[in-house]
């Protein structure tokens, strides 16, 4: 069965921490696809990024970072330099395979960034 | 720019009393979802639209139903609101083809229901 573990219910960090979210998952597909959304108070999911289980590369963008480890099922997702703005929710997820149209969402883990 | 646009933002109603909410895209996607989140929870999926065809979850509740009129416009009805409906109503959007593509959200309508 395909799940996504956030075991990190919520993280509060002072501004210019760096903090990593961890997410875990498990499918027995060969091909997925892993997912970051953020959700800031506003309630918008906003997508930060996508990565096949093909590319393990690890991905760097602006301040963000994300670690995809196959060995352990994971692909965590660390902030540098944290700003309040980052202050939200965040959600890992996967889907397996192609054309199938569902996101399994993890249980999401709300950062707190104060000044 | 192109967006997905949920109408209202926030809506209340009565226990029992039919609602509609509406989601519009201009990103002329060919799949359009509609998640329910309630407080503190994922996004749980109800349904899905891949161009007409319409594809329920199996624990979707039947007081939950939907229309997609066309490619820009999908609704999201519920016929009898319990209070167990109140929620946030996320609607996404995405291109199905040979790869699998990220789900645009909307912004929601909160449901209150009274």
């Amino acid at each position: 069965a395909q799940k996504v573990t956030q075991a990190q219910t919520e993280i509060s960090v002072v501004e210019k921490e760096d903090v990593t979210l961890d997410c875990v998952y498990e499918t027995r597909d060969t091909t997925y696809y892993l997912f970051w959304y953020k959700q800031p108070p506003s309630g918008e999911l906003v997508f930060l990024i996508r990565r096949n289980s093909f590319d393990e590369q690890n991905e760097i963008s602006g301040r963000y970072s994300w670690n995809f480890q196959k060995s352990t099922s994971s692909f965590n997702f660390t902030i540098t330099a944290s700003q309040v703005v980052d202050s939200a929710v965040y959600f890992c997820a996967l889907s397996e395979g192609y054309n199938t149209d569902k996101l399994i969402f993890g249980t999401g883990t709300r950062l707190q960034v104060f000044p | 720019d192109a967006m997905v646009i949920q109408n209202p933002r926030y809506q209340v109603t009565q226990f029992g009393k039919p609602v509609t909410l509406s989601c519009s895209q201009t990103l002329n996607h060919n799949v359009m979802y509609w998640y329910q989140q309630k407080s503190s929870q994922a996004p749980k999926l109800l349904f899905h639209y891949y161009d007409k065809d319409f594809n329920n979850e199996a624990d979707t509740p039947d007081n939950f139903q939907s229309r997609r009129p066309n490619t820009s416009f999908c609704f999201l009805d519920i016929r009898s609101p319990g209070l167990g409906d109140a929620a946030m109503y996320l609607c996404a959007t995405s291109i199905r083809d040979w790869n699998y593509n990220e789900q645009f959200f909307g912004p929601g309508t909160r449901l209150t229901v009274l």
